[in-house]
């Protein structure tokens, strides 16, 4: 079945530092991938979302893209804010995002 | 402004009691889901509700069932909760294929 992998267990930054997050995933179809944002005490929201291999979201100065051939999808950002702080999850879409397959997450920690 | 919400926000239940979980939004969605929260595992799918009276099972259903009696309100119930089932549960809604999914703000369970 689908599946997606996230290596990075914690990120630590401080503000302006540039991060960047990567996963990997598997599956038989021709996915759309997504990144949510999770903040203490809320749900998950949508951060930004990619339906094209090779494509750019970009969505409050974060961007991402993922690469068909390695199978990878990076979350990107130039310069990290305290407020970035919180869980990134790497997400894989079915046709039509009905299912969606989460990865374990991110923790990003960004210091002031 | 779009709105998912969850009641009880917090909950302990012993073992072998029975648990029931609400979820309402006031978007008129036709699609409703239930997820779990484990520290590590991001988020798994529970169950899916289409509309009224139709719901499919998700990737971890056992243990779970649901009730969708109204388009605005979903129920997850637990007969005889177990202590694996001390969980974080998200409901989440959405418009239509390849709309994005609106979380809540989770119900934190805990079994003793």
């Amino acid at each position: 079945g689908d599946s997606v992998t996230q290596m990075q267990g914690q990120v630590t930054l401080s503000e302006d530092d540039f991060l960047f997050i990567n996963c990997t995933y598997s599956t038989t179809w021709y996915p759309t991938l997504f990144w949510y944002v999770q903040y203490p005490g809320e749900g998950p929201q949508l951060l930004l979302k990619v339906t094209t291999a090779n494509n750019k979201g970009i969505s409050r100065g974060f961007e991402a893209t993922y690469d068909k051939g390695t199978t990878s999808f990076h979350l990107q950002k130039a310069s990290v804010q305290e407020s970035d702080s919180a869980v990134y999850y790497c997400v894989l879409g079915d046709s039509g995002y009905n299912k969606l397959t989460f990865g374990k997450g991110t923790v990003l920690l960004v210091s002031p | 402004d779009m709105k998912v919400t969850q009641m009880p926000r917090y909950l302990i239940k012993r073992m072998g009691e029975n648990v029931l979980l609400e979820c309402g939004q006031d978007m008129s969605h036709e699609t409703m889901y239930w997820y779990r929260q484990d520290p590590g595992l991001g988020l798994q799918l529970i169950y899916i509700s289409y509309d009224v009276d139709s719901n499919s099972e998700g990737d971890i259903p056992k243990g779970y069932r649901v009730s969708r009696k109204k388009r605005e309100h979903f129920s997850l119930i637990l007969d005889s909760a177990k202590t694996n089932q001390t969980s974080v549960y998200f409901c989440a809604s959405r418009q239509g294929a390849h709309a994005e999914q609106f979380f809540g703000p989770g119900t934190r369970l805990t079994v003793l």
